[in-house]
C-alpha cells in the first residue's frame, strides 16, 4: 500500500531561522511528488512537482528536493507569512495522490 | 484568475438528512477529484472523474455517498442519509489530465452533521 509520512507534525521557528520539513514515501512506480501549502480555512495550494531523484525546485524562500525515498522542503530565512500547513503527496501508477498528514509551520516574528 | 469554486462553503444538517455539495472545476480541466479532510485521517480521496466519466470511487462509502458530473462545468457529491461521522471538510480539485498533473483545489465545504 502506498504511504506518505511527514515529519515533524509541527514546527515552530523564529523569523529568519532556516529549517527543513521531511516527507518519506513508499510508492510503487513514483510518477510525481507534490508539495502543497494549506492556510487555515482554505484548500491546499499547489507549490511544486518533482519527478525524479536529484531534482530540485525553488520558489522564493522555499526549495524542494527529492531522493529515492524522501523529499525535503527547505525554508530559508522564513517570515511570519510562511506560517501554514505544508502537505506532501505522491502519485504512483494509479494516478491517485496519496497525501501525508502535513507539517504545521509557525514562524514567530 | 482561474479557480475551482465550491458551494456551499458551510453546511450544518441533522443526521439522516440529504447533503449535496457542488463544484465547478477550472475551465478546460477534464479531471475532477473529491477529497475529504479530517484531523485524524488527513486528506482522503473519495472519487475522481475524467471527461465526466467516473474512474475510481473506491474511497467512498457506497451505501450513502454518490458522485456525479452532470456536465463538464459541474460535479456533485451527495450524502444520503448523512451521519455525524461524515462531519469533515470536503474538497474538490481539478486538473488538466495530461500525464502527471498538478491538482488545483477549491476552498472546501465544511460539513457538520449533528
Amino acid at each position: 500500500e502506498d504511504q506518505v509520512t511527514q515529519s515533524p507534525e509541527a514546527l515552530r521557528l523564529q523569523e529568519g531561522e532556516s529549517s527543513s520539513l521531511n516527507c518519506s514515501y513508499t510508492v510503487s512506480g513514483l510518477r510525481g511528488l507534490f508539495w502543497y501549502r494549506q492556510d487555515p480555512g482554505k484548500g491546499p495550494e499547489f507549490l511544486f512537482t518533482l519527478y525524479s531523484a536529484g531534482e530540485e525546485k525553488e520558489k522564493e524562500r522555499l526549495k524542494a528536493t527529492l531522493t529515492k525515498k524522501e523529499s525535503f522542503l527547505h525554508i530559508t530565512a522564513p517570515k511570519p507569512e510562511d506560517s501554514a500547513t505544508y502537505l506532501c503527496a505522491a502519485e504512483g501508477g494509479s494516478e491517485k495522490l496519496v497525501f501525508g498528514k502535513g507539517t504545521k509551520l509557525t514562524v514567530n516574528p | 484568475d482561474a479557480r475551482v469554486t465550491q458551494t456551499p462553503r458551510h453546511k450544518v444538517t441533522e443526521m439522516g438528512q440529504e447533503v449535496t455539495m457542488r463544484c465547478q472545476p477550472i475551465l478546460g480541466h477534464n479531471t475532477v477529484f473529491w477529497y475529504r479532510q479530517t484531523m485524524m485521517q488527513g486528506l482522503e480521496l473519495l472519487a475522481y472523474f475524467r471527461n465526466r466519466a467516473p474512474l475510481d470511487d473506491s474511497g467512498m462509502p457506497k451505501d450513502r455517498f454518490s458522485a456525479e458530473m452532470p456536465d463538464a462545468t459541474l460535479a456533485t457529491l451527495k450524502i444520503q442519509p448523512s451521519e455525524p461521522r461524515d462531519s469533515a471538510v470536503y474538497f474538490c480539485a481539478s486538473g488538466d489530465g495530461t500525464g502527471i498533473h498538478e491538482q488545483y483545489f477549491g476552498p472546501g465545504t465544511r460539513l457538520t452533521v449533528t
